[in-house]
């Protein structure tokens, strides 16, 4: 199984809604990533999980808050968002521990905030 | 500073007219170079990992290379289910997790 299974795929939500994504992968994997990705650009880092632990925090706004339950789950809980942040939300996971091996994505979550 | 610059921006080739894509890079100790590839509205699909100069891999019409300073894609004889974007992808032994991305290249296959 080399999915990584994101829910939901598609999110609408008002700017004072409290709503959470979810990722989950099976193959193993110890990092673990949130990306986001606007129309025509290349996905941008936002957390990094390494063995469940938060490794890398790319400045995000605290109205993103990651978790990690265990190895195979990856939260982001989204509180007072703005319209600025609908975009595609990408899960990723990779098998390397000192981030020299291939991530394998999810298909993400289209959110859009209204 | 590390970079990653793809061209061209957009592609349009016939079915079957070969063609190569370029991805530069300037990193502090490359750790690894990946392409990926990306239909619209869903995450990148992975196709290839290079590590060293002088490497090549394949995978049906897809060959990627690598220099010390580039990555190359050839698609060979093309066809529409090709259509995509392509993204590069570079991580420096000083970087970490960190994977920084390349714009991408939209490549359109005509029938």
């Amino acid at each position: 199984d080399t999915e990584v299974t994101q829910t939901p795929k598609h999110l609408v939500m008002g700017m004072t809604n409290k709503k959470s994504l979810k990722c989950e992968q099976h193959m193993g994997h110890r990092a673990m990533y949130w990306y986001k990705q606007k129309a025509k650009k290349p996905p941008e880092l936002m957390f990094v999980y390494s063995y469940e632990k938060l490794s890398i925090n790319e400045s995000v706004p605290s109205r993103f808050s990651p978790e990690c339950p265990n190895s195979s789950l990856l939260n982001l809980h989204l509180h007072a968002l703005q319209p600025e942040d609908s975009a595609l939300y990408l899960c990723a996971s990779s098998q390397g521990l000192t981030g020299d091996s291939e991530a394998f994505f999810g298909q993400g979550t289209r959110l859009t905030v209204v | 500073e590390d970079q990653v610059t793809q061209s061209p921006e957009a592609l349009r080739l016939q079915e079957g007219e070969s063609s190569s894509l370029n991805c530069s890079y300037t990193v502090s100790g490359l750790r690894g170079l990946f392409w990926y590839r990306q239909d619209p509205g869903k995450g990148p699909e992975f196709l290839f990992t290079l590590y060293s100069a002088g490497e090549e891999k394949e995978k049906e019409r897809l060959k990627a290379t690598l220099t010390k300073k580039e990555s190359f894609l050839h698609i060979t004889a093309p066809k529409p289910e090709d259509s995509a974007t392509y993204l590069c992808a570079v991580q420096a032994h000083t970087g970490g997790f960190k994977t920084i991305f390349g714009a991408g290249t939209r490549l359109f296959v005509k029938a």
